[in-house]
């Protein structure tokens, strides 16, 4: 079975402070993991995936097996990262993307 | 990037009658589109992943006569929640992917049943 652990509800840090936003993961599997971004009042959009590698907005997220975990960090928090943020997981070739609980993260001034 | 519109945004029924969401890929040909459903402040629980001319997968303790699934080309699919009931309501959200492609949501569409 698929399942995605945010322990985080809610994570408020100042602007300029850095941020990291849990995610561990339970999966048999080679999973595929990846973050999404809503923003108020918006649809649900895709930040980075763990298999490009990429630092999309200043956030990297990097894969850790070991741990099974995929947190998301950025080093200088700016106040338009303020949204909600899930985590999700797809088993390798398998369809259905599964999410965490979501955490909403709110940057401070 | 691709877009998926969802319709309605946003639908009020009376308890007992049946409603019709549809999800259309709007510049891209939806193999697969997934069917969540998102209580208040939790997350999108998936109900059901549909591919384009077969019946939906729908998971565990979901009904599948309570929510109907069609795709029936790979632009549009759509859920009809049948016999609504105030539990029913909910907001519900739909993705598409073409083949193993980015998942695309929709702007979800929020239920209410009187």
């Amino acid at each position: 079975a698929q399942r995605v652990t945010q322990p985080e509800k809610l994570l408020s840090v100042f602007k300029g402070a850095p941020v990291e936003l849990k995610c561990n993961y339970s999966y048999s599997g080679s999973p595929e993991l990846f973050w999404y971004v809503q923003y108020s009042r918006q649809r649900l959009q895709l930040l980075l995936r763990h298999i490009s590698r990429e630092s999309i907005k200043g956030f990297t997220a990097d894969l850790n097996k070991g741990e099974t975990s995929f947190h998301l960090k950025k080093p200088f928090a700016q106040e338009e990262d303020s949204a909600m943020y899930y985590c999700a997981l797809s088993g390798r070739g398998a369809q259905k993307l599964v999410f965490g609980q979501g955490t909403r993260l709110t940057i401070n001034p | 990037g691709a877009v998926v519109s969802q319709h309605p945004s946003w639908v009020i029924c009376k308890s007992g009658t049946s409603v019709k969401i549809e999800c259309r890929s709007l510049d891209f040909q939806a193999t697969t589109m997934f069917w969540y459903r998102q209580f208040p402040k939790q997350s999108l629980m998936l109900m059901a992943t549909s591919n384009e001319g077969s019946k939906a997968t729908y998971e565990q303790g979901v009904e599948k006569d309570k929510f109907l699934i069609n795709h029936a080309s790979l632009t549009l699919s759509t859920l009809t929640v049948t016999s609504a009931h105030p539990e029913d309501s909910s907001f519900y959200i739909c993705g598409g992917r073409e083949a193993v492609g980015e998942l695309f949501f929709g702007e979800g569409s929020r239920l209410t049943v009187l």
